[in-house]
């Protein structure tokens, strides 16, 4: 089975500044999709940004963007300009080719300092 | 708009009995999914399913049961046999299977066993 694995729980940064948000998966599968969700105080799961196994340049959503290293099964989340209504939990997650369901991470909670 | 609507927002359920948390979606998505999410262990998938009439078990599917008697409606049933309810429940859809479509989520339940 597929796991991926974020190995912050928590982490902090300061208003307007840069934070990276760490994840690796593993996978035998040859084609699949990364998404970064996150969650704010209110629950509501929200789409942040996506990125395809096959392409090589890293996907990008206005200020978040990700660092996908397919050989080192690594896909990181930079946030720039950090807001506060960053703050939340973000979750990366694995979708293959082999199944319909999604794989999560067990999340990490962001802080942004006024 | 369209959107997932899962009902209610808390839900308090007695030792012994079953509940039912409903998921109604407007988005004409061919697949839904039970998720449940615990403090630091992520979303694990309870049930999913594709079609109408057709449902699958996920990781924790013991002491849980669904029905998908129509495409916009997957009610999730918490039974007694089910040893640790307390949790947060959120529930998804997807237009289908293809890699690329992320999930749309409700804003979840909150169960709680007293």
């Amino acid at each position: 089975a597929q796991t991926v694995t974020q190995s912050q729980p928590e982490m902090s940064v300061q208003e307007a500044e840069t934070v990276t948000l760490s994840c690796t998966y593993d996978t035998s599968e040859s084609d699949y999709y990364l998404f970064w969700y996150k969650q704010p105080p209110s629950r509501q799961m929200i789409l942040v940004i996506r990125q395809e196994a096959y392409k090589q340049q890293n996907a990008t959503e206005n200020r978040f963007s990700v660092n996908f290293q397919k050989a080192a099964k690594s896909f990181s989340l930079k946030i720039s300009d950090s807001q506060l209504g960053d703050a939340a939990m973000y979750f990366c997650a694995y979708r293959g080719d082999t199944g319909n369901q999604f794989y999560f991470g067990t999340g990490t909670s962001l802080t942004v300092i006024p | 708009d369209g959107g997932i609507t899962q009902s209610p927002k808390y839900l308090f359920r007695k030792e012994g009995q079953n509940v039912t948390l409903s998921c109604e979606q407007n988005l004409n998505h061919d697949a839904m999914y039970w998720y449940r999410q615990d403090p630091g262990q992520g979303l694990r998938l309870i049930y999913y399913s594709q079609i109408v009439n057709d449902f699958q078990k996920g990781d924790i599917a013991e002491g849980y049961s669904v029905s998908r008697e129509k495409k916009e409606s997957f009610p999730l049933t918490v039974t007694s046999a089910q040893k640790n309810p307390t949790a947060f429940y959120l529930c998804a859809s997807s237009i289908g299977a293809a890699l690329y479509y992320g999930y749309t989520f409700g804003s979840g339940t909150r169960l709680t066993v007293v």
